[in-house]
């Protein structure tokens, strides 16, 4: 595609209902991140996947979060139980390895 | 201490002033030093990138890296109200995979 595609751009639920984000890639982009930017504050870090090595799930806050990619296409970004705390815009990333980052647009989630 | 600092602003200034934004940093193995330009409801765009020390230069903006003081700048030439925006400095290491360590970014504002 023509730029990273974030879906849905927003997304409201309610506190315990599990939320799941996707992102679409740069079609040959093998390296796909997920960021956290909460109100006023930078690019926190959360998971990245490069091809079919183990992804480097560092990032991740707490178990209540997973991703998955299938092979170098689209990943799924799950929080489960969501709380008022992960209330943010979730942005990905993708990139050749040691390249420059494209972000897409984002979702922004909202818990009540 | 954060690993990158930056004043996250907000930055008025009239149009066609001389911006100035900086970030500092804690760790010497970043090497490469990124600067992001983030529209409201929009993920970042890459605007510059520089390796080691020194000086890069396009059109109207410049980017200056001083690792012996672990500062980085970015400056803005005839500021535009389009340059209205959040800017973020990003840090890396060298060699494969390396996260990218954001800072919170500065909310620059030009005034026509």
């Amino acid at each position: 595609g023509a730029g990273v595609s974030q879906s849905p751009s927003n997304k409201v639920t309610e506190k315990g209902k599990d939320v799941e984000l996707r992102c679409d890639p740069i079609s040959g982009h093998t390296a796909l991140y997920w960021y956290r930017q909460r109100l006023g504050q930078g690019l926190e870090f959360l998971i990245y996947f490069q091809g079919n090595s183990a992804p480097d799930k560092s990032g991740l806050p707490s178990d209540r979060f997973s991703a998955e990619r299938t092979g170098e296409s689209v990943s799924t970004l799950t929080i489960q139980r969501t709380q008022q705390e992960d209330s943010a815009v979730y942005l990905c990333a993708s990139s050749i390895p040691g390249n420059i980052q494209y972000f897409g647009a984002g979702t922004r989630l909202s818990v009540l | 201490q954060k690993e990158v600092e930056q004043d996250p602003g907000p930055l008025s200034v009239p149009e066609g002033a001389i911006v100035s934004l900086n970030c500092t940093y804690s760790n010497s193995a970043f090497q490469y030093f990124m600067w992001y330009r983030q529209y409201s409801r929009k993920g970042p765009e890459l605007l510059m990138y520089t390796y080691s020390s020194g000086n890069k230069e396009d059109g109207r903006f410049t980017a200056q890296v001083d690792k012996s003081s672990k500062y980085i700048s970015l400056f803005i030439r005839d500021s535009q109200p389009s340059d209205s925006a959040t800017y973020l400095c990003a840090m890396s290491g060298s060699g494969g995979y390396q996260k990218v360590t954001f800072g919170t970014g500065t909310k620059l504002q030009v005034i026509p």
